[in-house]
């Protein structure tokens, strides 16, 4: 009974290529989140959807579009795939503002 | 705008030594703050928190108190283990605007036997 789980777990790819990584929470949290985590471990937010409204869109590319179908699924889909891109893609839900954030297990992108 | 200041690391300590990991913010109001724990190849998972003042949060032998007056939650733990060799992240929520949770740059400990 994964709390927060996230598909593919690895995906190697070419550049210009479009790649999808789903993610699904079975918390019943209101809020969730992606994350990109460099080599370097530094994380940085991109977006973030409470009840299937986006309410924190970081400065990405606009080749990054998150999708919300329902409270518990967050997807993020990538075109045009760059080697920049290449990184661990966390998502993240959280229930009470207070109360913290709970990570998936992480998909790791690989930009051929 | 908030942030986060942590010791950069990596960290490494003898089995049973005394554990601290310095973290500082930036915030307005009264943020919630956090420590998280990275274990290699996986996610963060959030280790302990605090939401005001002198709050002291707690678990698996962690330790951080909320110091208003020092804008610091600094992580400690009192003799560490070879299993505790991870990546400590502090993060904070902030008050106002988005509401966004911000993370230090994460501190790499090494726990030798």
């Amino acid at each position: 009974d994964t709390a927060v789980s996230q598909t593919p777990k690895y995906l190697v790819t070419q550049m210009g290529n479009d790649k999808s990584i789903k993610c699904e929470q079975n918390l019943g949290h209101d809020t969730m989140y992606w994350y990109k985590q460099d080599s370097k471990k530094f994380l940085k937010i991109m977006f973030s959807y409470n009840n299937k409204e986006l309410i924190i869109n970081e400065t990405v590319p606009n080749r990054f579009s998150p999708k919300s179908p329902d409270k518990a699924h967050l997807n993020l889909h990538i075109n045009s795939l760059e080697l920049g891109d290449s990184a661990v893609y966390f998502c993240a839900s959280s229930p009470l503002p207070s109360e913290g954030q709970y990570f998936g297990p992480g998909t790791r992108l690989t930009v051929t | 705008g908030d942030s986060v200041t942590q010791m950069e690391g990596p960290v490494t300590l003898s089995e049973e030594a005394f554990l601290t990991i310095n973290c500082t913010y930036t915030a307005t109001g009264y943020p919630s703050l956090f420590w998280y724990v990275q274990y290699p190849g996986e996610g963060l998972q959030l280790l302990l928190k605090a939401t005001k003042a002198d709050d002291k949060g707690s678990n698996k032998g962690f330790e951080a108190t909320y110091r208003k007056e020092t804008t610091s939650f600094h992580l400690e733990k009192g003799s560490v283990q070879v299993s505790d060799s991870a990546v400590y992240f502090c993060a904070l929520r902030g008050t106002s605007g988005t509401y966004k949770y911000i993370f230090g740059t994460g501190t790499r400990l090494k726990v030798l036997a």
